[in-house]
Formats: C-alpha cells, sequence, structure tokens
C-alpha cells in the first residue's frame, strides 16, 4: 500500500543536542509538508516543499530547517532542541499544489527533549 | 488575519446524529477540509467543500455556506470509533491549509 512511514516513532534527545526526524513516501507525490503539533492543539506548519521548492512559515524558528534530497524522502533538523520543542512533528503529503486540502499523514514522531 | 471557530468537545451517543460546526475568517478562501484524529493517531482527510452545498460520504456529509463563511461536519449513525478529535480546515490562497483546533468527540454508550 502506498503511504508515508516516519522514523522513527519516538525520540528522546537532550537538550540541546541536534536531531535528524526523517519521512519517506511511496505516494509519488510533489509536496511534503512537516507540522508540528503539541497536546490537544492544531497541528502547525513549519514548511513545506513543492518539488524541489522549499517554503517557510514566517514564524518557524531557525532552530529548524529542512531537506529533500528526493521526491520520496524528507528530513526535519533541529539544530538545537529546547523543552518547547517537545511535540509530535508530522509528516504529510498532497499529489500537488492544486490538492493542498487533501494530505495523507504519517503516523508521527513523539519528540521528547530530557 | 486569519481564524477558525469550532467546539472544543462535543459528546453524542452512540447511534445518534452530531454536527461539529466551523466557522471560519480569511482572505482568499478557497475550501473548507475536515480532517480525524485519534488520539496517539494522524490525522486523516475526510471531505473537502469548495462549493456551497452539502457532500455526502457514508455516515460523515459535510456542509458549506461560502456567505456565511460557516461549515459543519455531520456524523449519523455515531459508533464508539468516531471517538476522535475532528479539525476543520481552510485552503486559501497561499496554497496551503490552516487547522481549526480541533473538537474532541466523545460518544457515549
Amino acid at each position: 500500500d502506498a503511504m508515508v512511514i516516519q522514523n522513527p516513532r519516538y525520540q528522546v534527545t537532550q537538550f540541546g543536542k541536534p536531531v535528524t526526524l526523517s519521512c519517506s513516501q511511496t505516494l509519488n507525490h510533489n509536496v511534503m509538508y512537516w507540522y508540528q503539533q503539541k497536546s490537544s492543539q492544531a497541528p502547525k506548519l513549519l514548511f513545506h516543499y513543492y518539488d524541489k521548492d522549499f517554503n517557510n512559515e514566517a514564524d518557524t524558528p531557525d532552530n529548524f530547517q529542512s531537506r529533500r534530497p528526493n521526491t520520496s524522502f524528507c528530513f526535519l533538523d533541529i539544530r538545537s532542541p529546547g523543552l518547547g520543542d517537545a511535540a509530535m512533528y508530522l509528516c504529510a503529503t498532497s499529489r500537488d499544489m492544486t490538492t493542498v486540502y487533501e494530505q495523507y499523514f504519517g503516523p508521527g514522531t513523539r519528540l521528547t527533549v530530557t | 488575519g486569519q481564524s477558525l471557530e469550532q467546539p472544543s468537545e462535543v459528546t453524542a451517543v452512540e447511534g445518534a446524529i452530531v454536527q461539529i460546526n466551523c466557522t471560519y475568517q480569511t482572505s482568499g478562501f478557497y475550501g473548507l477540509s475536515w480532517y480525524q484524529q485519534h488520539d496517539g493517531g494522524a490525522p486523516t482527510f475526510l471531505s473537502y467543500n469548495a462549493l456551497d452545498g452539502l457532500e455526502e460520504t457514508g455516515r460523515f456529509s459535510s456542509f458549506l455556506s461560502r456567505s456565511d463563511s460557516y461549515g459543519y461536519l455531520l456524523l449519523q449513525e455515531l459508533q464508539m470509533k468516531d471517538s476522535a478529535s475532528y479539525f476543520c480546515a481552510v485552503m486559501n490562497r497561499d496554497d496551503k491549509i490552516i487547522f481549526g483546533k480541533g473538537t474532541r468527540l466523545h460518544i457515549l454508550p
């Protein structure tokens, strides 16, 4: 089955220690998104890629970076995690920019910062 | 700016019908989506309305009134597995979606 895969499902890192979360998709979708979701809150868009075109949200901290080496993979790098960065990180895809309303989400990576 | 309002919690009885409302304020509105998210799970796309009216998909229906900046999700024949959070999300001319804060649906047996 075509899907969005995120690894790891759970990640523990230390305060200030860089961490990378990964996402892969077999849907062959052009657009990939990274969201941050804290408990009982809405998913908050961090950035998205339309193909190789990177789009950063204005309020996404510089501490968060992303890479998309090819269509299938996308990475979220947190350079110096703080306690406030503990959250669920969701990767999502959409076929293209005309179908943004229909996004396919991975299971998420729950990040704990100690 | 843009904003979405939906109730934080709704409670209904198994087998009944429940309606979750969403009002929005945004520029360049294209359409309204609905997503379901179970505890610990990922959001799952349910429906999208770009035009006024009712869209039906099995037990779930979604409605949009562009003139009123209002939409709702209607769940019929409620089942215990429908206990989840439901998010409305607007798609606007920025080519992204903005999620509401979500409505937690509690279903009583």
